[in-house]
């Protein structure tokens, strides 16, 4: 079935750094990904939509140059959080999928933590 | 727009005995309808999808859905619960527009007590 890799698991950092998250699509070619955070004991909340090659589409209320994301191929978007707060401690998860109607594959989610 | 409800935040259920885990949508057209469960740290499995067809959908671990238009229900089903089934459940809707999103309802935390 198809396998979305998410990288890395966990990562703890320090106030005013960045964070890169990666989301592979190992098995098929993943027209569309999605970046979503999940807050303890909530649904997830639709951060982003990204396209091949094109700008992502940002939800209302996410702040686009705080969370920078790059689809650069069919198989890998990345989510930078720049300058991270520890508000920004969430578990991310990132998704996607290949065609239209088809379930969307998700990766493990990555646990950030913010000292 | 596009809107789901998953009414029961906990359900609890013994094991062999049968479960339901309830999920209700609003759409503009005909619906993709999804389920996913999620186990502690992990990401969402793909549970079972309803595009159109048969209104009874099987999928994985033995769960099965049933489309109902007229209600505007999807809820999932298991004829005998495991307690390995204990998760979160999240059921998903999205519009046949393909610029719609995906929206995914509360969640419903499934405790199977052995």
């Amino acid at each position: 079935g198809a396998v979305v890799s998410q990288h890395p698991s966990r990562v703890i950092c320090k106030s005013g750094t960045s964070v890169k998250i990666e989301c592979r699509s190992l098995d098929f070619q993943a027209t569309t990904m999605f970046w979503y955070r999940q807050f303890p004991k909530q649904s997830l909340m639709l951060m982003a939509t990204s396209n091949e090659g094109s700008k992502a589409t940002y939800e209302q209320g996410v702040e686009k140059d705080k969370f920078l994301i790059n689809h650069a191929s069919l198989t890998l978007s990345t989510l930078t959080v720049t300058s991270a707060h520890p508000e920004d401690s969430s578990f991310y998860i990132c998704s996607a999928i290949s065609r239209e109607g088809a379930p969307l594959h998700f990766g493990n989610g990555t646990r950030l933590t913010v000292t | 727009a596009q809107s789901v409800a998953q009414p029961e935040d906990q359900v609890n259920v013994a094991e062999g005995n049968p479960l339901t885990v309830k999920c209700t949508y609003s759409v503009s057209g005909n619906p993709y309808l999804f389920w996913y469960v999620q186990y502690p740290n992990r990401g969402l499995q793909f549970l079972l999808k309803y595009i159109t067809g048969d209104n009874l959908v099987k999928g994985s671990y033995g769960f099965e859905a049933e489309f109902n238009k007229s209600q505007t229900s999807f809820h999932l089903k298991k004829p005998s619960a495991l307690v390995s089934d204990s998760a979160l459940y999240f059921c998903a809707v999205r519009a046949y527009s393909s610029a719609s999103k995906i929206i995914f309802g509360s969640g419903t935390r499934l405790s199977i007590r052995p």
